[in-house]
Formats: structure tokens, sequence, C-alpha cells
């Protein structure tokens, strides 16, 4: 069965420091969704993203936070410029149609030290 | 407001003991849907059930069963029989308007 695939599991990186989280969605599916959960709290909605733009983001999504579809397969969450609280688990997920599940793929582990 | 609440935050049973974890939620729209997820201590998040709100069949899975009851907007989930391999985070989600809101979900302990 096809998943989403996220990379790396585990990424570790300095205050102040660009980071990128990699996602390859289902290939075929048209919506992508980017969620965070910091450790031991819920899993909270980011960002939407179909047709090449934004469709929705949350409060968390500020300026340091950006999305892009660089090529046809990958879907990239890029935060500018870590804090220690950004640490947390990054979910990638991806749809086909508005009215199918959203499948999530294994999460990216963040530690900001 | 679209809302989730898992008002159990940890409950911890002796193995085989039965177990409902409660969800009631809170939406204005007619068409939604709603879902488990278990994320066990690797972190992952295991897709269990998705229940369309025109659809209020109880689901039963093995050992795992679902009651959806629209009137109390509660989809609550019962584990039979559970087993040591069922402890983890639990949690319960609505999809609408292109997200899922998640319950802050409810750590299950099953005690050997």
């Amino acid at each position: 069965e096809p998943e989403v695939t996220q990379t790396p599991s585990h990424q570790v990186t300095q205050m102040g420091q660009e980071v990128i989280l990699r996602c390859v969605p289902i290939s075929n599916h048209l919506y992508f969704y980017w969620y965070r959960q910091i450790l031991g709290q819920k899993v909270e909605f980011l960002v939407s993203f179909y047709n090449n733009e934004i469709s929705e983001k949350s409060e968390i999504f500020d300026d340091q936070f950006s999305v892009e579809r660089p090529d046809g397969s990958n879907f990239t969450l890029k935060i500018r410029s870590t804090k220690l609280e950004d640490s947390a688990m990054y979910f990638c997920a991806s749809r086909g149609y508005s009215n199918q599940p959203q499948h999530f793929g294994d999460g990216t582990r963040l530690s900001i030290l | 407001a679209q809302k989730v609440t898992q008002a159990q935050t940890e409950i911890s049973v002796v193995e085989k003991e039965d177990v409902t974890l409660d969800c009631v939620y809170e939406t204005r729209d007619t068409t939604y849907y709603l879902f488990w997820y278990k994320q066990p201590p690797s972190g992952e998040l295991v897709f269990l059930i998705r229940r369309n709100s025109f659809d209020e069949q109880n689901e039963i899975s093995g050992r795992y069963s679902w009651n959806f009851q629209k009137s109390t907007s509660s989809f609550n989930f019962t584990i039979t029989a559970s087993q040591v391999v069922d402890s983890a985070v639990y949690f319960c989600a609505l999809d609408r308007d292109d997200k899922i809101i998640f319950g802050k979900g409810t750590r299950l302990h099953i005690l050997p």
C-alpha cells in the first residue's frame, strides 16, 4: 500500500539555524498538510497546501515557517530560524480528493538545542 | 466552535479487562468525519477508523469496537480483552474544512 514518507526520522539542530523537513506524499495525491505535536501534547494543524499554494494556515504557522513543493514528488516544511519551542514531532499528510482520508507519515522528530 | 474533548487523560487497566475511551466532539457541520488514531511509544500515528457523520452504525473490528451517537456528539472506543500491546496514546479527531482537529489524547496503560 502506498505511504507517505518523511525524512529524516530525527533531526537535531542548533537554535537559530534553518531546518528543512522533507515529505514525499502519496503519488497522485493533491492535498498536502503539516501538523505538529509538542512532546506530550495533542497533534496540531499547521498548514494545508493545494494547487501550489497555501489553502489555510494556523496561528502557529508564522513568518518563520514556509512550505514548498519544489518538484512533483516532495513537499517540504522550512523553519527559518529555529527556536527551542520548535522542538516537536512534525507530521506530513496527504490526500487524494477532499472527501478522502488524510494519510500520515511516520513523523520527523525535531530537537532544537 | 470545532472541538474534540477526551476527558480521560490517563487510564490504567489490568490485561484482559475491557476499557472504553470517551470522545465528545463539537461541530456545526452536518457532514464531517470522525477518527481514532493510536500513537505507540515509537511516535507514529496509526489509523484505526474513520466514520462518516451519516453512518451511525456501530463498528467492530476484532477486539476493537466504536459507538457513534450523534445525539450526544460522542464517538467512544472500546477495547475488549485488552493486551499489553494496546498500551499507547489514543487520539480522537474530527475532520472538517480541510484540516483534522485532534483531541488531547488518552494515555492507556495495560498492566500485565
